[in-house]
């Protein structure tokens, strides 16, 4: 069974400041899913990372795919209040059937960011 | 633009009260997924359909059914739902491929069970 861990589960932050959240998981796959959510809404994508090496750069946000430590980072640049929220990784760990992937994903246990003043 | 549309937003049931939720793209994608997300926890995948074959995980209660009558739309089917089934129900939607894309999601359907 697929687990994909994440930590930490809480972070404070200060606006201004970098902080990393790290997004471990049990099986081999090589497409990995970022996820805003803020409270009682639905899911933001954020970054899809889908090789081993991939950067994605949004803002203050960046994330990066290591398929061989099965670890993916969120690291947050320069933090302020709007990127307050929970941030979810997931992974797609779906069988490729006939070539053909289905997109099951697994999502961590989500991350609850506050950025204060 | 092309969105996921989910109805209603808010549904309040009574227990053992049958409820249908209902989900719509616009996005022509061919794979519709179900998600049940309870308060301060992660989605929860409880089934797909690609095109019109229908995946149910392993631990999905028999309570929960869904149906795909055209790539447009997707239902999920409460048959007697109990408390511990109120939680945030989201459907999203993407295209099989060889590359996988990112799931888009509908804005969720917040069910609560009295």
């Amino acid at each position: 069974e697929l687990k994909v861990e994440q930590n930490p589960l809480f972070l404070s932050m200060q606006e201004g400041k970098n902080y990393t959240i790290y997004c471990n998981y049990s099986t081999t796959s090589d497409r990995l899913y970022w996820y805003r959510q803020d409270p009682g809404k639905s899911l933001e994508s954020l970054f899809v990372l889908l090789s081993n090496g991939a950067v994605k750069q949004e803002g203050r946000l960046m994330a990066s795919l290591d398929t061989k430590a099965r670890l993916s980072t969120l690291h947050i640049t320069a933090a302020v209040h709007d990127l307050s929220a929970t941030y979810f990784c997931a992974v797609d760990s779906s069988g490729v059937a006939g070539g053909t992937s289905y997109g099951k994903l697994t999502f961590g246990q989500g991350t609850i960011l506050t950025v204060h003043p | 633009d092309a969105m996921v549309i989910q109805n209603p937003r808010y549904q309040v049931t009574q227990f053992g009260k049958p409820v249908t939720l209902s989900c719509s793209q616009t996005l022509n994608h061919n794979v519709m997924y179900w998600y049940q997300q309870k308060s301060s926890q992660a989605p929860k995948l409880l089934f797909h359909y690609y095109d019109k074959d229908f995946n149910n995980e392993a631990d999905t209660p028999d309570n929960f059914q869904s149906r795909r009558p055209n790539t447009s739309f997707c239902f999920l089917d409460i048959r007697s739902p109990g408390l511990g089934d109120a939680a945030m129900y989201l459907c999203a939607t993407s295209i099989a491929s060889r590359r996988a894309y990112e799931q888009y999601f509908g804005p969720g359907t917040r069910l609560t069970v009295t």
